[in-house]
């Protein structure tokens, strides 16, 4: 699987909004970007994914960079509820199974 | 609601005793997942399965078995439970591919190996 860089750590105030980047230079043109948020004593859970073009639902917004070797996650306003762990993964679409980094830690402040 | 329910949050075992995890989902979803999670070493995944009776191996099978009989139900065995086995284990399920893919995953199940 093509390997993604994400910082360890980020912080944000509360309410405002938050942009988590991941690096995929290595990317291939049939891998997915999934990005999935683990809370504090829960399992990870499913916050968005895209392909080309950016996507939005009502968690998050996905903006993929054109040459496609980078991503951003965005919270539009963070809430102390969005202090997690943010996985960044890619998987080609396929029975593969997903494979995690160590993602970054948001630390929302109140 | 996608659920994926495991059968205990919390477990203590003793060394050598056999450990069986349970993980249900009500989705009929076909991919089927097991992963462990320890601090500083993120999730890895030991065993996945594809449909009923099919079974892979992850990146960490070793020390464990996988029982699927039904597509609801992927079991984890622990076939003689051991103290570095000690963590936290989720189990996953996935629904579709590519554009409609996502994946679910169940509370975690804590297991301490005494």
């Amino acid at each position: 699987d093509a390997k993604t860089t994400q910082p360890n750590s980020m912080e944000s105030n509360e309410e405002e909004p938050v942009h988590l980047p991941c690096n995929h230079s290595t990317i291939s043109g049939t891998d997915y970007i999934h990005w999935y948020r683990q809370l504090p004593s829960q399992g990870p859970e499913y916050v968005i994914h895209g392909l080309t073009s950016n996507v939005n639902n009502r968690m998050a917004s996905l903006a993929i960079a054109e040459d496609r070797k980078s991503s951003t996650l965005i919270l539009h306003r963070a809430t102390l509820r969005d202090a997690a762990v943010y996985y960044c993964i890619l998987r080609y679409s396929g029975n593969t199974p997903l494979v995690f980094g160590k993602g970054t830690r948001l630390s929302v402040i109140a | 609601d996608v659920k994926v329910t495991q059968s205990s949050r919390y477990l203590v075992k003793r060394t050598g005793e056999k450990v069986f995890l349970e993980c249900v989902q009500d989705m009929d979803h076909e991919n089927m997942f097991w992963y462990r999670q320890d601090p500083g070493l993120g999730l890895r995944l030991i065993y996945f399965s594809y449909d009923v009776k099919m079974k892979e191996k992850g990146d960490i099978p070793e020390g464990y078995s996988v029982s699927r009989e039904k597509k609801e139900r992927f079991s984890l065995i622990l076939e003689s439970a051991s103290t570095n086995q000690t963590s936290m284990y989720l189990c996953a399920s996935r629904i579709g591919t590519g554009r409609q893919e996502t994946q679910y995953f169940g509370p975690g199940t804590r297991l301490l190996v005494l």
